[in-house]
């Protein structure tokens, strides 16, 4: 059965430094791939897909993920966190572009000063 | 901008009463969802939307229906509200299917009590 697992509940970083947040997913064919954030009491917000192509996309907030296919890997990163990168983040999977999304449990992300 | 309204914020309802959450996208966006949120399960897909009229179950639709209407706006309803539907709930909307591929963008969510 597809699914996306982010092993980690909470990633702790110190404001300046590199940030990773890992997912990976088990799905059959070729998946789209997705992270989204969510700030407290507020919905999601996109922040970057990759659908096809470099293996390294681009985002908002200067977020950046890597596709791995042969680790079945998307993980999210950023050089330099920021306080105000704390929030709570989603990565998620669409198997043949149905729309139908398929959510990790979410990872905390707390970035002390 | 996309945006995606939710009829309300917070809404505290008793258990057997009929509850309806109600959503809006301003960007003719063919496509509509509602899902869930349960801390430490992520987000999951109600029930979803292709285009007007049309409906399909998501990965956890019992208890639920919903109502598509008009294309802007996408009703999820809880027949007879139980507690363990307590939950935050997300609606999200996207222009279609097909490619070059469309995201989803989510409205504020509603955080539901059953009591």
């Amino acid at each position: 059965a597809q699914s996306v697992a982010q092993p980690e509940d909470q990633v702790n970083v110190a404001e300046g430094n590199p940030l990773t947040v890992k997912c990976t997913y088990s799905v059959s064919g070729n998946p789209y791939l997705f992270w989204y954030v969510q700030y407290p009491n507020r919905g999601l917000q996109f922040l970057l897909k990759y659908i096809t192509g470099d293996n390294l996309v681009k985002g908002s907030y200067g977020f950046e993920a890597e596709f791995n296919k042969s680790q079945t890997s998307f993980h999210l990163k950023k050089p330099s966190a920021l306080v105000s990168d704390s929030a709570l983040y989603f990565c998620a999977v669409d198997w043949g572009n149905t729309g139908k999304l398929i959510f990790g449990q979410g990872t905390t992300l707390q970035v002390k000063p | 901008d996309v945006k995606v309204t939710q009829s309300s914020r917070y809404l505290v309802k008793r258990t057997g009463e009929k509850v309806f959450l109600e959503c809006v996208q301003d960007m003719d966006h063919e496509n509509m969802f509602w899902y869930r949120q349960d801390p430490g399960l992520g987000l999951r897909l109600i029930y979803f939307s292709y285009d007007v009229k049309m409906k399909e179950k998501g990965d956890i639709p019992e208890g639920y229906s919903v109502s598509r209407e008009k294309k802007e706006r996408f009703s999820l309803i809880l027949e007879s509200a139980s507690t363990n539907q307590t939950s935050m709930y997300l609606c999200a909307s996207r222009l279609r299917t097909g490619l070059p591929y469309n995201e989803q963008f989510f409205g504020p969510g509603t955080r539901l009590t059953v009591l």
